[in-house]
């Protein structure tokens, strides 16, 4: 089974700022790297699909980057309701695991 | 729209049984590969299974095979779960969820239902 190593776990940063969010895969995956927000108690949202594009809706402060083993989740100018948990995804074999999350805080 | 609609949580006993339904409208249901989902209380997620369109093709995560087949019914545009030998770590939000297409992601989420396995 491919691993997913997300980091870090938890992130605190302030309004405005701009994070990354890194996810590595134990194996190459191309670029079957998805990523999701969740809000508590709801389901997750897919934010982006195919490590780099935007799924539709999502704001533009979202993007992703990378390809093989090592992907980044950028969040830029963050919004309050910025500050939830974020997963990524890998689907390129099953079982279509997760990482195991990050949650970013306010600091 | 979209919608996916889950049923069939509740409180088990372990060692117990329990169907999840998950029915799904607003879209051509035989076409789409379909997933579970789950999420242990304030845990991450776990991808559970998922089966292809026409029902021909399974795969499971090891913590739950021989124990959990997924199914679907074209004609009722519903997927299930029929979980048996339930165990607490089975405790759980379960999700279904349509896989995209080339993308292999998941757009759309039903609310869940939870399963609280426990004597």
């Amino acid at each position: 089974d491919i691993q997913m190593t997300q980091s870090p776990s938890s992130l605190s940063a302030s309004v405005g700022d701009t994070v990354t969010i890194t996810c590595r895969a134990s194996q190459s995956i191309s670029n079957y790297l998805n990523w999701y927000q969740q809000k508590p108690g709801k389901a997750p949202k897919l934010l982006i699909y195919a490590a780099s594009s935007l799924q539709s809706g999502v704001p533009s402060r979202f993007s992703g980057s990378g390809s093989g083993t090592d992907f980044t989740l950028t969040i830029s100018s963050l919004q309050p309701e910025d500050f939830v948990i974020y997963y990524c995804q890998q689907s390129n074999s099953t079982p279509f695991t997760f990482g195991q999350g990050t949650k970013l805080e306010i600091k | 729209e979209v919608q996916l609609v889950e049923s069939g949580g509740g409180l088990v006993q372990p060692g117990g049984s329990l169907r999840l339904s998950c029915a799904a409208s607003g879209f051509t249901f035989s076409t789409y590969w379909m997933s579970w989902v789950r999420q242990a209380p304030g845990k991450g997620l776990e991808w559970v299974a998922n089966i292809k369109e026409d029902g021909s093709a399974k795969a499971y995560v090891d913590s739950v095979k021989g124990r959990f087949t997924i199914s679907r019914d074209n004609a009722k545009n519903s997927l299930y779960l029929q979980m048996n030998s339930l165990r607490a770590e089975d405790t759980a939000v379960y999700y279904c969820a349509r896989l995209g297409g080339s993308s292999r992601s998941y757009t759309y989420w039903g609310q869940g239902t939870l399963v609280p396995v426990s004597s």
